[in-house]
């Protein structure tokens, strides 16, 4: 039973426009999320997280958002640039667990 | 980032073989992960070290044998593998158990 769910395995997106990458959760234990970004050949790198004691975090370019009803987050990334195009991961983990679960990944590819 | 290495990078073996998958982080972190990431699967957790002692053993074979002799290496020893066992290998490290987590690039194994 998955229970980070990234439905969306691949996304084409114009430059300069807005990236919005999807993830959905099960476990109502989950209290921290974060995503990862990937390129090939290399590990995963953090990239942004959130609690869930708040509904929004932003970095820079990079904004998550945290819907705990729906138990759905997403992340922004605005203006998308060529060198977004990598995996994205949700990961989630719940109090007192540094036990991360992932989703499956969405393939993001900017145009230019 | 060359906070977290891998060694080697591809490694090809045969069932009979035995093989170790070493990881080095170079951050002063206290804890130390090993993930394994199948095709078209999420990265699975499969041990979790604290100040060098296993915290976490996510139902693993026996054939896959972890040992952490200090807080900065991890290895992860094979033995008897079978073909499903193709994945690539994951190292992470992270300053505490609740805190982000530090990818190295990955070992990409092939078991024949």
């Amino acid at each position: 039973d998955q229970q980070v769910k990234q439905n969306s395995p691949s996304l084409s997106v114009q430059e300069g426009r807005i990236s919005i990458l999807n993830c959905d959760y099960t476990n109502s234990m989950f209290d921290y999320f974060l995503w990862y970004k990937k390129y090939p050949a290399e590990g995963p790198t953090f990239l942004i997280s959130i609690s869930s004691i708040k509904d929004k975090n932003e970095d820079g370019r990079f904004t998550v958002f945290l819907n705990k009803s729906a138990k759905h987050l997403s992340l922004h990334i605005v203006p998308s640039q060529p060198g977004d195009s990598a995996v994205y991961f949700c990961a989630a983990s719940a109090d007192g667990n540094e036990k991360l679960t992932f989703g499956t990944g969405t393939r993001l590819t900017i145009i230019p | 980032e060359t906070g977290v290495t891998q060694t080697p990078r591809h490694l090809v073996m045969g069932m009979t073989n035995k093989k170790s998958l070493k990881c080095e982080q170079h951050l002063g972190h206290n804890a130390m992960y090993w993930y394994k990431q199948s095709a078209k699967k999420p990265l699975e957790l499969m041990f979790v070290y604290s100040l060098e002692e296993r915290v976490e053993n996510n139902s693993v074979p026996s054939r896959f044998s972890p040992e952490c002799p200090n807080s900065s290496h991890l290895f992860l020893h094979l033995h008897t593998l079978q073909p499903e066992d193709s994945a690539l290998y994951l190292c992470a490290s992270s300053q505490d158990r609740r805190d982000r987590q530090f990818f190295g690039p990955g070992t990409r194994l092939t078991v024949l």
